[in-house]
């Protein structure tokens, strides 16, 4: 059963940096493309970025409201993705859900999410 | 970027009504369209990539079509588990889009 698995949110001052992590299990996670999408409180889903497989040189792309401010990694060995998330604004308050792209499909979009972990930031 | 509309943004049906949202976008994009799922507190849930291949386990009331700008989800028998928002992305290009979401609720 696949099973993706968020945690690393909180609390943070604007300004401020937070890592989060997503723990797979299931499936060859190395395979796979993986992505982070958030949802602000009481508002619709935003792409924040996704990192490729190692076949594909685990390229990275990103939303332009992120892209310098958040950086998207992978460790194959531990079958987890994360989310390093500098400069933070009160913007960036939302549930961050991280999202597996499905292997042999084109374009390899979201076929699985995780629960979600939520990121607030405020003073 | 390309920019994803709904509609409508919301709309009330009873249990059996045939429901149909449609999705479009600012520019060609194929058929790089998906649609998900989201009930109130919950994650997301795939239901169709590729504009009309259902994810495994969807079931078959769920369909989807179109290509280029325009596309449809439709679902042939509403059931009380299909009560939710519903929302479409498009990954032909960098960054992937989501359309703003369609709720769907109890009449």
């Amino acid at each position: 059963e696949v099973q993706l698995v968020e945690s690393g949110g909180g609390l943070v001052q604007p300004g401020g940096s937070l890592r989060l992590s997503c723990a797979a299990s299931g499936f060859t996670f190395s395979d796979h493309y993986m992505a982070w999408v958030r949802q602000a409180p009481g508002k619709g889903l935003e792409w924040v970025g996704r990192t490729r497989n190692k076949a594909n040189s685990y390229t990275t792309e990103y939303a332009a409201s992120v892209k310098g401010r958040f950086t998207i990694s992978r460790d194959d060995s531990k079958n987890s993705l994360y989310l390093q998330m500098n400069s933070l604004k009160t913007d960036d308050t939302a549930v961050y859900y991280c999202a597996r792209g499905a292997k042999g499909i084109v374009g390899a979009i979201t076929d699985y999410w995780g629960l979600g972990t939520l990121v607030t930031v405020s003073s | 970027d390309i920019q994803m509309t709904q509609s409508p943004s919301s709309l009330s049906a009873s249990v059996g009504d045939r429901v149909t949202i449609t999705c479009r976008a600012s520019q060609g994009i194929s058929n790089y369209l998906a649609w998900f799922q989201q009930k109130p507190g919950k994650a997301p849930k795939s239901l169709i990539y590729a504009a009309s291949t259902l994810q495994s386990g969807v079931p078959s009331k769920f369909s989807g079509s179109g290509s280029g700008t325009d596309f449809t989800l439709t679902i042939s028998s509403l059931q009380p588990e299909d009560f939710a928002t519903y929302y479409c992305q498009q990954y032909n290009s960098y960054p992937f889009t989501f359309g703003p979401g369609t709720k769907v609720d109890i009449k």
